[in-house]
């Protein structure tokens, strides 16, 4: 079956440092992938998606490329900040019948930026 | 507020007690999915409605627990004779159209205690 394996966290960065979350999946075919982002008190928001492969998806600095050669999805930042503080999930979409569609989660990964 | 609202925020009931947690999705949005998060894990896809229709029930985790959506607009989760292990963040997401790569959109869940 499908299946999103994520960098395990914690992760603790101070401000202005670069980020890496490795992201990795197993899957039949090329699913779209998604970052998703939960902030503490908050739900799950989109971050950032890529549909086919080699796509670039982007979105308030974070950045993560599609890479079927390696089935991956890392997410990428240059430069932290502190309201970066959130659990990031990688995520799959995955075909259940005809045009219903569901995601499959990682595990997440607790970031938190120290100022 | 348009976004996904689930209720109650919060629940604690005895072992054996039956739970019934709602969900309002987003208006305009025909699809709408149930996840169960535990603590350190990702979201777990249990079922998912287009409109009315219940089109994937398989991975709800056992008999005791049950969706409906009457009426295309809000849904219900039920958990009978709830049991300790059944603890965790129940979460609501709903989607618009019926394509593929379309945004999810969460709502805060019901997180359940289950003592």
């Amino acid at each position: 079956g499908n299946s999103v394996t994520q960098m395990e966290g914690p992760v603790t960065l101070s401000e202005e440092a670069f980020l890496t979350i490795n992201c990795t999946y197993t899957a039949t075919g090329y699913p779209s992938l998604f970052w998703y982002v939960q902030y503490p008190g908050e739900g799950l928001q989109l971050l950032l998606k890529a549909t086919k492969a080699d796509d670039k998806g982007s979105n308030k600095g974070f950045e993560a490329t599609y890479r079927k050669e390696t089935t991956s999805f890392h997410l990428e930042k240059g430069s932290v900040q502190v309201s970066d503080s959130a659990v990031y999930f990688c995520a799959l979409e995955e075909v259940l019948s005809g045009s219903a569609r569901q995601l499959t989660f990682g595990s997440g990964t607790q970031l938190t930026v120290l100022p | 507020d348009t976004g996904v609202s689930q209720d109650p925020r919060h629940k604690i009931t005895k072992r054996g007690q039956n739970v019934t947690f709602r969900c309002d999705p987003i208006s305009e949005h025909n699809r709408l999915y149930w996840y169960r998060q535990t603590l350190g894990q990702g979201p777990e896809f249990l079922t998912y409605f287009q409109n009315e229709a219940q089109l994937e029930k398989s991975r709800l985790l056992s008999d005791r627990f049950s969706a409906e959506r009457p009426k295309g607009s809000f849904s219900t989760l039920e958990i009978q004779r709830t049991e300790q292990g059944d603890s965790a963040m129940y979460l609501c997401a709903s989607r618009p159209g019926q394509g593929p790569n379309t945004e999810a959109f969460f709502g805060q869940g019901t997180r359940l205690t289950v003592v």
